[in-house]
């Protein structure tokens, strides 16, 4: 069936240094993936997503990168600061509906 | 433009009893999914609607059931309350077919005891 596996599930990296949390998808008529972060107590917030026809995508300090062929998908946080310290989340979805599978999540601590 | 809203954001109910979830999405969208999110098993899809039609449906038990109204409000409800049930219902709306992008309320935490 659909499943969307996230590595690590937990992550702790100096402030400043990069960040980085793979995902694998199992569907190959996924195309379409977004990441959410998540704060203790918050609705998840779509950060970034990327569609099937790009490679990679970059929005300031955050980029992620698709490899359609090894079906993986990345998000690259870099300069980390305390305020990136959240549980992020991947998702993967395919055309015509709005069923996201998800990823078990990476909980990112940004040590100051 | 207000978020999409969530009502009650807290909830208490016992075995056995139904609840009742309201979801509000961004003014102007017409999608509405819901997600339930607990420790174990993370974020699971359980329906999407879109102009009073479910589109689709995740895989849980018949006591899950949801609408959508004509104002793309939505609610869902869950019948014979079970311990397991007990977790964070969110639900998010997406402007129309064709966008991608879906943007998640605050929950409700539904406890079951």
């Amino acid at each position: 069936g659909e499943n969307v596996e996230q590595h690590p599930s937990t992550l702790s990296v100096q402030e400043g240094d990069s960040a980085v949390i793979k995902c694998t998808y199992s569907d190959s008529a996924s195309n379409y993936f977004p990441w959410y972060k998540q704060e203790l107590g918050k609705r998840p917030q779509l950060i970034i997503d990327i569609r099937s026809n790009v490679g990679e995508k970059k929005d300031q300090r955050i980029a992620v990168t698709l490899n359609k062929t090894a079906k993986h998908f990345s998000l690259h946080i870099t300069e980390t600061q305390p305020e990136d310290s959240a549980v992020y989340f991947c998702a993967a979805s395919t055309s015509g509906t709005y069923k996201y599978i998800f990823g078990t999540g990476t909980r990112l601590k940004v040590l100051a | 433009k207000a978020g999409v809203t969530q009502t009650p954001r807290y909830l208490i109910k016992t075995r056995g009893q139904q609840v009742t979830l309201s979801c509000s999405p961004i003014s102007g969208h017409r999608s509405v999914s819901w997600y339930q999110q607990t420790p174990g098993q993370g974020l699971q899809f359980l329906f999407e609607y879109f102009s009073e039609t479910q589109r689709n449906k995740g895989n849980f038990p018949g006591r899950f059931s949801g609408r959508q109204f004509s104002n793309s409000r939505s609610e869902m409800n869950v019948s014979t309350l079970e311990l397991g049930d007990s977790a964070l219902y969110l639900c998010a709306s997406s402007e129309r077919q064709g966008v991608r992008e879906q943007y998640f309320g605050p929950g409700t935490r539904l406890t079951v005891t």
